[in-house]
């Protein structure tokens, strides 16, 4: 069966720390990957997300993630975390529902980031 | 630009009383749309989703329905609500084929 875990529930960095989100997937053919960011009360926004290609994505806000497939990976990160960046992030692997592309996103239970000044 | 509207934002019902959460996207035609429910310290769980109108799938058996009565309007309905429906519920649109989905900004349901 096709799961995402985010093993780190809460990560705090200082301001201008770099920042690693890991994320692991379990899907048995090529994964579609996303992630995306929540603040508090909110929906949820894409960050970035992984198709095919280059296994370095870019993203918005200075957000990169990178696909390994032999690690079953797909981790996020940020060379220098603003205070803004706080919320949570959640990973999710897209799994086709039927012909036509994905539609169902299996998502992580979250990692909470905190920044502290 | 497409946009995705949910409300209301807040709702406190109580047991046994009935829901109607209604969300609507703009500036695109025939879109996918999805309900999907938080709960605290989770991530989502896929309820529903709809490729046309009248057109429900389900993920999980529940408590719950949906109706798709116009191209770019999504219901999520209750008889009766249950303690357990208590939760953050989202809607989110795609276009179909291998393009991400986009939420809106979540309805926090409050069950007493």
């Amino acid at each position: 069966a096709q799961s995402v875990t985010q093993p780190d529930i809460h990560i705090t960095v200082s301001e201008g720390a770099s920042l690693e989100l890991r994320c692991n997937y379990s899907y048995g053919a090529t994964p579609y990957l996303f992630w995306y960011v929540q603040s508090p009360g909110q929906g949820l926004q894409l960050l970035l997300k992984y198709f095919s290609g280059d296994t370095l994505v870019q993203g918005i806000k200075g957000f990169e993630a990178e696909f390994k497939r032999s690690q079953s990976s797909f981790n996020l990160r940020k060379p220098s975390v603003h205070w803004s960046d706080a919320a949570e992030y959640f990973c999710a692997v897209g799994v086709p529902m039927f012909s036509g592309g994905y539609n169902k996103l299996i998502f992580g239970a979250g990692t909470r980031l905190a920044v502290h000044p | 630009s497409q946009t995705i509207h949910q409300w209301p934002a807040t709702l406190v019902q109580p047991v046994g009383s009935p829901l109607s959460l209604e969300c609507t996207v703009e500036g695109t035609s025939n879109p996918n749309l999805y309900w999907y429910r938080q709960a605290a310290g989770r991530g989502l769980q896929l309820l529903f989703y709809s490729v046309g109108i009248g057109q429900i799938s389900s993920e999980v058996p529940q408590n719950l329905s949906a109706s798709r009565p116009q191209d770019r309007q999504f219901i999520l309905s209750s008889k009766k609500l249950l303690l357990s429906d208590s939760g953050f519920y989202l809607c989110a649109w795609s276009v179909s084929g291998n393009q991400p989905q986009h939420f809106g900004d979540g309805t926090r349901l409050s069950i007493l």
